[in-house]
């Protein structure tokens, strides 16, 4: 298993512009989450999924967006870009939402100038 | 909303000291769970704990769920130790994780 994957790893944008942040997993979890980290602080909760086709806002949710097609892929997007939005972004998944063991992707950092 | 705090923030031991973290947490949780975040950014899981104690190899770990609190127990620290420790709590009826602010861990050789 591949485990959780992000893509791109570093991405650099300007203010205004709009970008998707993918993460995908191969354990067929069904719960999925996106979460900011700012420097020297803990992780904060943008949006999650706990099943396909259904989401839900987080801590932080204004300037993204989120989809649940499938189980497997849980994109973010930026809708425009703003220097506030510099931060390291992780996915993570678990089995459920219920009750079970979170598994981080590698992070995705992204400065916007 | 719930608050969840670690302690001490930071923490500096000489290789073979032992350790003791505190996660407080304000609120009645479902789910809390220890990661480690390495120096390169990566986080790992330590344990999944809403309750009671376990123990994998020189860490441990035990949540009080109705005091509220939970401790992660780190003997015979090793240079790999050092990062940042988060613990992360799933309050009673909701599926939002809420992470507290972490403690890092320097260990010197």
């Amino acid at each position: 298993n591949a485990g959780v994957t992000q893509t791109p790893k570093f991405q650099v944008l300007k203010t205004g512009q709009s970008m998707t942040l993918q993460c995908a997993q191969d354990m067929n979890h069904e719960y999925m989450s996106w979460y900011r980290q700012d420097p020297g602080m803990g992780l904060r909760l943008i949006h999650y999924s706990v099943g396909a086709g259904i989401t839900d806002q987080g801590e932080v949710p204004n300037g993204y967006n989120v989809s649940r097609s499938t189980t497997e892929d849980f994109p973010l997007r930026l809708l425009s870009a703003a220097p506030s939005q510099t931060s390291v972004y992780f996915c993570a998944s678990s089995y459920s939402g219920g009750g079970d063991t979170q598994y981080f992707g590698p992070g995705t950092r992204l400065t916007v100038l | 909303g719930i608050q969840v705090e670690q302690s001490p923030p930071d923490l500096i031991l000489q290789e073979g000291a032992n350790s003791t973290l505190r996660c407080n947490f304000s609120d009645s949780v479902n789910n809390l769970q220890w990661f480690h975040q390495n120096p390169w950014g990566q986080l790992i899981n330590l344990f999944y704990i809403p309750s009671g104690t376990k123990q994998n190899g020189r860490l441990s770990a035990t949540t009080v769920a109705t005091e509220r609190y939970s401790l992660l127990y780190i003997s015979s620290s090793q240079t790999t130790d050092s990062g940042v420790y988060f613990c992360a709590v799933r309050p009673s009826g909701t599926y939002k994780y809420i992470f507290g602010t972490g403690t890092r861990l320097k260990v010197l050789a």
